[in-house]
Order: structure tokens, then sequence, then C-alpha cells
């Protein structure tokens, strides 16, 4: 089962521009995360963000949540085509080690 | 960070055959590990939860009998496909979370191609 739905499904853009990506769900969450995953590979956190946060930083990326809307988004500023990678959210529903992807966004950096 | 290591990283099989793939956990012990399917370009379904000791919980239309689970140890996952058919290629890949809300790692996941 997917938790919800991520736009676009798609995003090319070049080298040196913004990306943003964005992250709905369904329920109500205890804190939300990021992953990376390159083409045929497994998957690599970026970032967590818990359900009283409101914004985070690590490096280039910032996520921000807002749970009254039930929604997340994920900026990459002055994006590299080393970036080209599918990008997932994932949220942790309950109290279990269960976590819930969303549908992705793939995302192209031209050089 | 931590590793999670998943093996083989590919196979092909004859339709019919079982495969197992191998879910390791590195450098910390694993009570609860997970395998997803993923589809070209689409996202990660949960198939079931891995418990160390107990039986797997298995997601809704995911057939207990066609995907084995065995967590046999606190470091060890496996999912072997058994019977399989064409339908049964994709690629899958597990993870592993040391305490729930903290981040997951993922093995490199495993194109298995049932010919």
């Amino acid at each position: 089962s997917q938790q919800g739905e991520e736009d676009p499904q798609a995003l090319s853009i070049q080298e040196g521009e913004n990306a943003t990506m964005n992250c709905s769900y369904k329920t109500s969450i205890n804190n939300l995360q990021w992953y990376r995953q390159n083409s045929g590979r497994g998957l690599v956190h970026l970032i967590l963000i818990r359900s009283n946060e409101r914004e985070k930083h690590s490096g280039r990326l910032r996520v921000t949540l807002d749970t009254s809307k039930k929604s997340s988004s994920l900026l990459i500023t002055a994006s590299r085509a080393a970036d080209t990678a599918s990008y997932f959210c994932a949220t942790d529903v309950d109290s279990s080690y269960k976590l819930i992807f969303g549908s992705g966004t793939r995302l192209l950096v031209r050089p | 960070g931590a590793v999670v290591s998943q093996h083989p990283s590919r196979v092909i099989c004859k339709s019919g055959t079982s495969v197992k793939i191998e879910c390791r956990s590195l450098d910390f012990q694993a009570t609860t590990m997970f395998w997803y399917r993923q589809f070209p370009k689409k996202s990660l379904m949960l198939m079931a939860t891995s418990n160390e000791g107990s039986k797997a919980t298995y997601e809704q239309g995911v057939e207990k009998d066609k995907f084995l689970i065995n967590h046999a140890s606190l470091t060890l996952s496996t999912l072997t496909v058994t019977s399989a058919h064409p339908e049964d290629s994709s690629f899958y890949i597990c993870s592993a979370r040391a305490s729930p809300n903290t981040e997951a790692f993922f093995g490199q996941g495993t194109r298995l191609t049932v010919v």
C-alpha cells in the first residue's frame, strides 16, 4: 500500500537550477523521510523531519512539513547532474518499524 | 552509516524453480526487516515485515506461500520466491531499521528475471 502521492512524477531541469518535489500523505504521521534512489539501486536516506518540525536543512536540501495539509516538500538547490535520481517520501504512521512510500519523483538534471 | 547487504544483486531463473534472496544487517541487530517489491519506474510496495524468531507479517494481497520469509537470526532475513513465474520478475529490496522513527537502511536490491 502507498501512503500518498508525489508530484511532479517527473522533473527535468538544467544544472544549477533548483528542484522542488512535493509529497502528500493521507494519515497522521510520526515523521516523514525523504530517500533517493539511483536507477537499479537501493535507497539512500536523505533527511528525516519529525511531525512537530516545520522545516529542516541538510546541505543543499531543504525539507518542509505542513501537517495541517498533510504535505511535505523537498527542495534541492543549485542542482547538479549527479542529483539525477528518483526521490521518494516515506512516512512512519505508527510506532512500528513500517515505512510507507510515496509514488516518487524522477528528477533529471541536464548538464 | 549502517549497512544492509543484499545478495544476489541479479538473478535469472527458469519458470518453476525457487530463488532465495538474502538480506544481512552488517553492523546492527535488526529484529525487524522489510521486503519491498518495485516495478519499473514505480514506487516501493511493501510485501512483508520479517520478524526475528517469529512468522513474517504479510501485506494484503501478497501470497505467503509464494514469498517465503525466514528471519532466523538478528542479522539475516531471507526471501524465497517459490515456483517462480515470469510475472514474479521484478526488483526486490530489503531494509532494516535499528528502531522505529529512525532512518531505514536498504540493501542494494535484487533484479529477478524469470524466463
